[in-house]
């Protein structure tokens, strides 16, 4: 692995199901990201960790819950899907307040 | 409330120079990022500012005035593989980011 990878690169989904989005990073950041990148929008921050085992809402955590047991690994999940999370969400992973990398992405579309 | 604003497309001339404005309204400041987004791929880094002034990175230079909320970014001898989307994100006193819709740069022949 060499930066961050995110999975799966793109999925359909019918709503009400359950989904989890995978992220993992080895670059040994402290602080993790997860966002939200619609079309016309600036990427929205739904969940962050600043160091493993602590969580954060973002802007729009409604519907999606973060874990972070350790380091490397900070999944995303939809509880119940429904068709306003379908986006492209990407997962960034930062040291203290330098630049955020970011993974190649996620592209959810719910039905 | 916080916002980020920037234009939603600019076209420019390949060889040419072109400036990409971005003006933002957060509660504190603890710098400035510009991120290039080609389509269909990550954001990836392009310069910070916190102090006022101008930072130079090869063909790219971003511009900072904390006082006017305003910073630019500055792209000389465009190449057609500039044709992309640039964010400018603020970070603020809770130190996360505050993102702006992006502007598409569209680099003629």
């Amino acid at each position: 692995i060499a930066g961050i990878t995110q999975a799966p690169t793109s999925q359909i989904l019918a709503a009400g199901r359950r989904m989890t989005l995978r992220c993992t990073q080895d670059m040994r950041h402290n602080a993790m990201y997860w966002y939200r990148q619609d079309l016309g929008l600036g990427l929205r921050l739904i969940h962050y960790s600043n160091t493993a085992g602590t969580t954060g809402k973002g802007e729009v955590p409604d519907g999606y819950s973060v874990s972070r047991a350790n380091t490397d690994d900070f999944p995303l999940t939809l509880a119940s899907a429904v068709p306003s999370q379908t986006s492209v969400y990407f997962c960034a992973s930062s040291d203290s307040i330098n630049e955020q990398f970011f993974g190649p992405g996620t592209r959810l579309t719910v039905l | 409330g916080q916002n980020i604003d920037q234009p939603t497309e600019m076209t420019a001339t390949e060889g040419a120079i072109v400036q990409i404005n971005c003006t933002y309204q957060t509660s504190g400041f603890n710098g400035l990022f510009w991120y290039q987004q080609h389509a269909g791929e990550a954001p990836t880094f392009l310069s910070y500012n916190v102090l006022d002034g101008l930072e130079e990175k090869g063909r790219f230079s971003s511009f900072l005035s904390r006082s006017k909320g305003y910073s630019y970014l500055l792209l000389k001898e465009l190449q057609m593989k500039d044709s992309a989307s640039y964010l400018c994100a603020v970070m603020d006193s809770n130190y996360q980011l505050i993102w702006g819709a992006g502007t598409k740069l569209i680099i003629k022949p």
